[in-house]
């Protein structure tokens, strides 16, 4: 079975300071994982995926994310937050003993201040 | 590119009535549609996975008969909530994925469903 660790409910950080929203995961073969962003009332948005090759992976909106199979960590981070950041993440991962099936972390709440 | 509508944004219906949610790819042929509930603060709960041409395929514990899913084409996917009840009310987002847009699912902006 496959699941999705995001052991904070909320992250807050002040504007202009650096961004990191946490995700570890466990699964029986091998993942795709992905991460997306909900605004309020909103569905959706796809920020980046890792699927195979170089760990560090670059996305949308200046987010990255590095996957570490030894830790099977797959964490968001972004150089300097922004207010307009706010809003929910999700991590995700699919493997290819379930495909299509996106098992989603709890998602983490992000508050950035001015 | 890959954007995905829904339709309605909201809806209020009255208990017993039935309530169909329209979701539609707009600019890529969808293979694959998902469907999911989302609750007040929580994640994303998988309800079925459905594929062009071919019947759902509902995940435990979701009723097929309540929540009918058709995917007549390859750029829409219907949900109809049929005898709603207050507990069906919930926030429903469907996804939609082609082998050209990649692995990654694109989601439509969700439907808000009170049943009264």
């Amino acid at each position: 079975a496959q699941s999705v660790a995001q052991p904070e409910d909320q992250v807050n950080v002040a504007e202009g300071n650096p961004l990191t929203v946490k995700c570890t995961y466990s699964v029986s073969g091998n993942p795709y994982l992905f991460w997306y962003v909900q605004y309020p009332n909103r569905g959706l948005q796809f920020l980046l995926k890792y699927i195979t090759g170089d760990n560090l992976v670059k996305g949308s909106y200046g987010f990255e994310a590095e996957f570490n199979k030894s830790q099977t960590s797959f964490h968001l981070k972004k150089p300097s937050a922004l207010v307009s950041d706010s809003a929910l993440y999700f991590c995700a991962v699919e493997t290819t003993d379930s495909w299509g099936k996106l098992q989603f972390g709890s998602g983490t709440q992000v508050v950035v201040t001015p | 590119g890959a954007v995905v509508s829904q339709h309605p944004s909201r809806v209020i219906c009255k208990s017993g009535t039935s309530v169909k949610i329209e979701c539609r790819s707009l600019d890529f042929q969808a293979t694959t549609m998902f469907w999911y509930r989302q609750f007040p603060k929580k994640s994303l709960m998988l309800m079925a996975t459905s594929n062009e041409g071919s019947k759902a395929t509902y995940e435990q514990g979701v009723e097929k008969d309540k929540f009918l899913i058709n995917h007549a084409s390859l750029t829409l996917s219907t949900l109809t909530v049929t005898s709603a009840h207050p507990e069906d009310s919930s926030f429903y987002i469907c996804s939609a994925r082609s082998p050209v847009t990649g692995p990654e699912q694109y989601f439509g902006p969700g439907t808000r469903l009170t049943v009264t």
